[in-house]
């Protein structure tokens, strides 16, 4: 598996502002995305954040409310824009294809690891 | 109908118990299936991982898949307090993640 770190762990903000989420891995990794979670529901993929090109929204998802970027392949950020007290969730990154060996090979496929998340709060 | 149902809970049970957690799923397309312990405040943890029916154990823990009916289970042996914590199923097909709403497991010493 891979250590994750995500900044911030938590959050309070007001209606209309926004918020950057970094999420660091510590290990190289093919693939990254990003979830929310809202109270009483399921995890809900945001999009997947693609190495060097736009990231891939899921339906009911913009680029102009989640811009995601990710410059390499150990780090990426959310952010939610135009906040509203509905976007208050814990918003979570996960990774999938973890590089490793000198080779680089691509171990732990077809499964995905979450780092900490990100709890936000809008008022 | 959702995609995965997984009964919310809470589910309570004493120490020592063997706890029987479930899913189902409508979607035949699912290729690997695995479960998540959630604590509460932190992120999901990976716990098991299987893409065949049977059965796969891991100390304490068993998941046991079932395609034919489309359905999930995680068993937990000799629980424990520290088990105390959100189950989540969670099945991918072409990287794409699917979860279920979780199930909250209490467990008493």
């Amino acid at each position: 598996s891979a250590v994750i770190s995500q900044k911030p762990s938590r959050d309070i903000c007001q209606r209309g502002t926004s918020l950057t989420i970094q999420c660091q891995v510590d290990s190289q990794v093919t693939m990254m995305f990003w979830y929310r979670q809202q109270p009483g529901q399921s995890l809900t993929l945001i999009a997947t954040a693609n190495q060097g090109s736009e990231a891939t929204y899921e339906s009911g998802f913009v680029i102009d409310k989640f811009p995601i970027s990710r410059p390499n392949l150990t780090f990426s950020t959310l952010t939610v824009s135009n906040m509203s007290p509905e976007d208050s969730s814990i918003y979570l990154c996960s990774v999938d294809g973890i590089f490793s060996g000198l080779a680089g090979a691509i171990s732990s496929t077809d499964t995905q690891y979450f780092g900490p998340g990100t709890r936000l709060t809008v008022l | 109908q959702k995609e995965v149902e997984q009964d919310p809970g809470p589910l309570s049970v004493p120490e020592g118990a063997i706890v029987s957690l479930n899913c189902t799923y409508s979607n035949s397309a699912f290729q690997y299936f695995m479960w998540y312990r959630q604590y509460s405040r932190k992120g999901p943890e990976l716990l098991m991982y299987t893409y065949s029916s049977g059965n796969k154990e891991d100390g304490r823990f068993t998941a046991q898949v079932d395609k034919s009916s489309k359905y999930i289970s995680l068993f937990i042996r000799d629980s424990q307090p520290s088990d105390s914590a959100t189950y989540l199923c969670a099945m991918m097909v072409r990287s794409t993640l699917t979860f279920g709403k979780g199930t909250m497991l209490l467990v008493s010493p």
